[in-house]
């Protein structure tokens, strides 16, 4: 059973389009955490939210706490973009639940 | 930019023998953790470590398994007798606070294979 479900599982677009990734999450949660996994492997945190919207740059986050659901959004998308996305939450303590990940393919 | 390391960056090793995985966390971080990601598959928590011992661990992390913290600076992942199934990467991460309170911070990983 998954606690966390993300999509699409793949998704191509654009270079400029605006993208959306969702996650859902079927248990109560302190935090969730948007990563994002380079081609090579490696792994980079985005963002940490327990509520509202945080935006860094191009990406913005939100996370509604009734709905248990979260999503990721990339303005302007750019080839370098591409990347698994991932999301994952944590509960009262510090084990992660991870998603399954999203595939991001961004055309020039 | 402080980071997170590991070495090796890619181990190979015989069935049943013992691996160790080395990770320099953040000089400053608090809580350590390690994960893996079996090729394809998701990354799925190991074990969480904080204050010197484990604050947490998944049911993958059997007594196969060991973590150790031996100086001021290492985290140390040990798989005791390796099984082709142990063959992922492994990342090692790090946080100041526990991980409802803070980001963390990923190494670049260990690819293991197991023959």
């Amino acid at each position: 059973k998954n606690e966390v479900e993300q999509s699409p599982q793949n998704l191509t677009a654009q270079e400029g389009e605006f993208i959306t990734i969702n996650c859902s999450y079927s248990v109560g949660i302190s935090a969730l955490h948007w990563l994002q996994q380079h081609p090579g492997g490696g792994i980079v945190s985005l963002f940490m939210l327990s509520s509202g919207k945080k935006k860094h740059g191009r990406l913005i986050a939100t996370i509604n706490i009734q709905e248990k659901h979260s999503s990721l959004h990339i303005t302007a998308s750019h080839p370098r973009d591409s990347a698994v996305y991932i999301c994952a939450v944590t509960r009262t303590g510090n084990q992660f639940y991870f998603g399954t990940g999203t595939s991001l393919t961004v055309i020039p | 930019e402080p980071e997170v390391t590991q070495t090796p960056s890619h181990q190979v090793t015989q069935m049943g023998q013992e691996v160790i995985l080395r990770c320099v966390p953040i000089s400053n971080h608090l809580y350590f953790y390690w994960y893996r990601q079996i090729l394809g598959q998701k990354v799925e928590f190991l074990v969480s470590f904080y204050n010197n011992e484990i604050s947490e661990k998944s049911e993958i992390f059997d007594d196969q398994f060991s973590v150790e913290r031996p100086d001021g600076s290492n985290f140390t992942l040990k798989i005791r007798s390796t099984k082709l199934e142990d063959s992922a990467m492994y990342f090692c991460a790090s946080s100041e606070a526990g991980a409802s309170y803070n980001e963390q911070f990923f190494g670049p990983g260990t690819r293991l294979t197991v023959l």
